[in-house]
């Protein structure tokens, strides 16, 4: 019954390499969100989407590639990974798009790019 | 643009003690504010809110009180247990354009020693 859910948890791989993190709500909401958080633990949104919508493209690579089958799941892909990409991803989602509006994050996929 | 400026970790108490995490932020708006909380090795979840000011969020035993006037959103417990130990983040969700996001703070690693 995991609300927010993300495959896979652990993700190692090479530089240049191409991947990608999944993620799955279950909670009927209409609004989705990846998250890249560094080793520092500073946390910055990177995409939203809302209803299959891009809304929020906060000045990422163009390697990264989010992708919204439908308003339940929101994939991320990554080309030609680099050693800066390694991180925490945490996905969240929430009911609308309201300013009191809580996010719900899944429990994050660990990228470590060698 | 918006930010979030939380006390640096990481802080170190005693068990029963009296904790405060200082926050105050910078929004063009009238933002909500919010403190998530990071278990270690797992994602983040909503500790409490405030969605106007003057408003008190509270939950577990936390407090926080949304303070227009220092623009300040400070977690306070009275009496904290091991179970508390994680990183606590401050965050607060604008409007810009029409896109909602949330922008964090850098958290704050709390330890609670028995």
């Amino acid at each position: 019954d995991t609300a927010v859910s993300q495959t896979p948890k652990y993700l190692v791989t090479q530089m240049g390499n191409d991947k990608s993190i999944k993620c799955e709500q279950n909670l009927g909401h209409d609004t989705m969100y990846w998250y890249k958080q560094d080793s520092k633990k500073f946390l910055k949104i990177m995409f939203s989407y809302n209803n299959k919508e891009l809304i929020i493209n906060e000045t990422v690579p163009n390697r990264f590639s989010p992708k919204s089958p439908d308003k339940a799941h929101l994939n991320l892909h990554i080309n030609s990974l680099e050693l800066g990409d390694s991180a925490v991803y945490f996905c969240a989602s929430s009911q609308a798009r309201g300013l009191g509006e809580t996010q719900y994050f899944g429990p994050g996929t660990r990228l470590l790019v060698l | 643009g918006n930010s979030v400026t939380q006390m640096e970790g990481p802080v170190t108490l005693s068990e029963e003690a009296f904790l405060t995490i200082n926050c105050t932020y910078t929004a063009t708006g009238y933002p909500s504010l919010f403190w998530y909380v990071q278990y270690p090795g797992e994602g983040l979840q909503l500790l409490l809110k405030a969605t106007k000011a003057d408003d008190k969020g509270s939950n577990k035993g936390f407090e926080a009180t949304y303070r227009k006037e220092t623009t300040s959103f400070h977690l306070e417990k009275g009496s904290v247990q091991v179970s508390d130990s994680a990183v606590y983040f401050c965050a607060l969700s604008d409007r810009a354009f029409g896109n909602e996001k949330l922008t964090f703070g850098t958290g704050t690693r709390l330890t609670i020693i028995p």
